[in-house]
C-alpha cells in the first residue's frame, strides 16, 4: 500500500508567488517524521523541512513552511516568494517510528514545479 | 554540498556484468542508506546500514548486495546486472538516533545505466 501520495500534476508557478505541495500519507504509527527533498535537474536531493508527529507547530525553514494537518494526515509544503531556482522536483518523504532504530524513508512519487518569470 | 560523497557519479556496463558503487557518509554520521530511482518504481529504499551492522532492509534484490566498512564508507554490489537495474543510485547518511529527526542527507548519486 502506498503510504505517501502526491498526485498534483506538474505546476507552473509565477515568480514571487506562493506555491503549496500537496502530499498525504498514511500510518498506523503515533509517532513518525515527515520530510520535503527538492530533486532540481542536475538530480540531487536537497533536504528542505522536518515536521514530527509531535511537534505541536507547523516547521518552518526560510521560504518553506509546512502545513501539518494531523488529523487529516496531511504535510502539505508551501514556497513563499517563488524564485526560478526552484524550479524542481519536489518530494515529501516519511520515516515511521524509528522503529529499532530504522530509519527508512517511504517517498513519494513527486511533484513538478517549474517558475516562470 | 551535503557532505555526502559518491562514486562513480555514472557508469555505464553491460547486461550480466558486476559494479560496485561507493559510499563515503558525512563527517559523524554513523547510518548510511541506499535508495533506488526509477522512472517506474521511483525512489525505493533497498539497504541501512548503522555503524558496520545491517540496520533494515527494504526492496533489494538478491543480486544486490551491500556493506559498511570500520572507516563507514559503504560500497554497494550489483550483479548479473539488467536492463531494468539501470537507475539513479543514491546513499544518503545521517547520524543514525533513534528520537528526534535524524535528517538523512543525499550524495549526489551514481547514475546506472545497463545496456
Amino acid at each position: 500500500a502506498q503510504k505517501i501520495t502526491q498526485t498534483q500534476p506538474g505546476m507552473f508557478v509565477q515568480e514571487k508567488e506562493a506555491v503549496t505541495l500537496d502530499c498525504t500519507y498514511d500510518t498506523s504509527d503515533q509517532s513518525y517524521g515527515l520530510f520535503w527533498y527538492k530533486q532540481p535537474s542536475s538530480g540531487e536531493m536537497i533536504f528542505l523541512i522536518y515536521q514530527g508527529s509531535y511537534d505541536e507547530q507547523n516547521a518552518t525553514e526560510g521560504r518553506y513552511s509546512l502545513n501539518f494537518q494531523k488529523a487529516r494526515k496531511s504535510a502539505n509544503l508551501v514556497i513563499s516568494a517563488s524564485q526560478l531556482g526552484d524550479s524542481a522536483m519536489y518530494f515529501c518523504a516519511m520515516r515511521e517510528g524509528p522503529k529499532d532504530g530504522n530509519n527508512r524513508l517511504a517517498f513519494g512519487k513527486g511533484n513538478q514545479v517549474v517558475v516562470i518569470p | 554540498d551535503s557532505g555526502v560523497t559518491q562514486t562513480p557519479k555514472h557508469l555505464i556496463t553491460a547486461t550480466g556484468q558486476r559494479v560496485t558503487l561507493r559510499c563515503s557518509p558525512r563527517s559523524g554520521d554513523l547510518s548510511v542508506y541506499w535508495y533506488q530511482q526509477s522512472l517506474d518504481q521511483g525512489l525505493q529504499f533497498l539497504i541501512q546500514y548503522y555503524n558496520g551492522e545491517e540496520r533494515a532492509k527494504g526492496n533489494i534484490l538478491e543480486r544486490f548486495s551491500a556493506q559498511q566498512f570500520p572507516d563507514l564508507h559503504s560500497e554497494l554490489n550489483l550483479s548479473s546486472l539488467e536492463l531494468g537495474d539501470s537507475a539513479l543510485y543514491f546513499c544518503a547518511s545521517s547520524v543514525g538516533d533513534t528520537v528526534g529527526a535524524d535528517t538523512q542527507y543525499f550524495g549526489p548519486g551514481t547514475r546506472l545505466t545497463v545496456l
